[in-house]
């Protein structure tokens, strides 16, 4: 098993500029979560699915828009990107509510 | 209030000593799970260990161990036998309402970074 995969590792944007960052888990997991985690900060939530179809919004989902069309891709999107939302993108996957598995992370930089 | 309590910002080890990390956590609920993750600096997070509140015994996984007190709300991490890959942040986290139907999402501490001396 591969696990959770996110691509891309690095990104470089320009403000106003839109990208997708993709998240793939291969564990069957019927919940999956998109995090951010700011320099030196712990993770926040963006946007959370519970299934093929559902999202919700966490803490910060201002900025940012998902999609939940299978079980195994949760894909975030980033429209109009500004500085703020420089930060290390985490996207995991969880067998109902235990333990979360995280992906390797993107590390987006928006100049 | 915080949910998730860790008061050592940063702890200093010698390799193949023992260390505890503290964790006190906030919830009215009977039922909620306690995770702890190590993140490196390579920066994945990395899943430790797993303890249910109605589990009467404390989790272990190899030189992890939760020393689990419920009455004092406390699930610390015990590392036996540093060793230098050992050297990370360390978060521990809560889920409220683990057999409950609905999503309760999982709550943070501001996490402890650990260094291991050799």
């Amino acid at each position: 098993n591969a696990g959770v995969t996110q691509t891309p590792k690095f990104r470089i944007l320009k403000i106003g500029q839109s990208m997708t960052l993709q998240c793939t888990q291969d564990m069957n997991h019927n919940y999956m979560y998109w995090y951010r985690q700011d320099p030196g900060m712990g993770l926040k939530l963006i946007y959370y699915s519970v299934g093929a179809g559902i999202t919700d919004k966490g803490e910060v989902p201002n900025g940012y828009n998902v999609s939940r069309s299978t079980t195994e891709d949760f894909p975030l999107r980033l429209e109009l990107a500004a500085p703020s939302q420089t930060s290390v993108y985490f996207c995991a996957s969880s067998p109902r509510q235990g333990a979360e598995f995280f992906g390797p992370g993107t590390r987006l930089t928006v100049l | 209030a915080q949910k998730i309590t860790q008061t050592q910002p940063g702890m200093f080890v010698q390799e193949k000593e023992a260390v505890t990390l503290d964790c006190t956590y906030d919830t009215s609920d009977q039922s909620y799970g306690l995770f702890w993750y190590k993140q490196p600096s390579s920066g994945e997070m990395i899943f430790l260990i797993y303890q249910g509140s109605y589990d009467e015994q404390n989790a272990t996984e190899g030189r992890y161990s939760l020393n689990f007190q419920k009455a004092r709300k406390s699930a610390n991490l015990v590392i036996s036998a540093s060793q230098l890959g050992d050297s990370a942040m360390y978060f521990c986290a809560m889920r409220e309402g683990m057999f409950s139907g609905g999503y309760n999402k999982l709550i943070f501490g501001a996490g402890t970074r650990l260094a291991v001396h050799p």
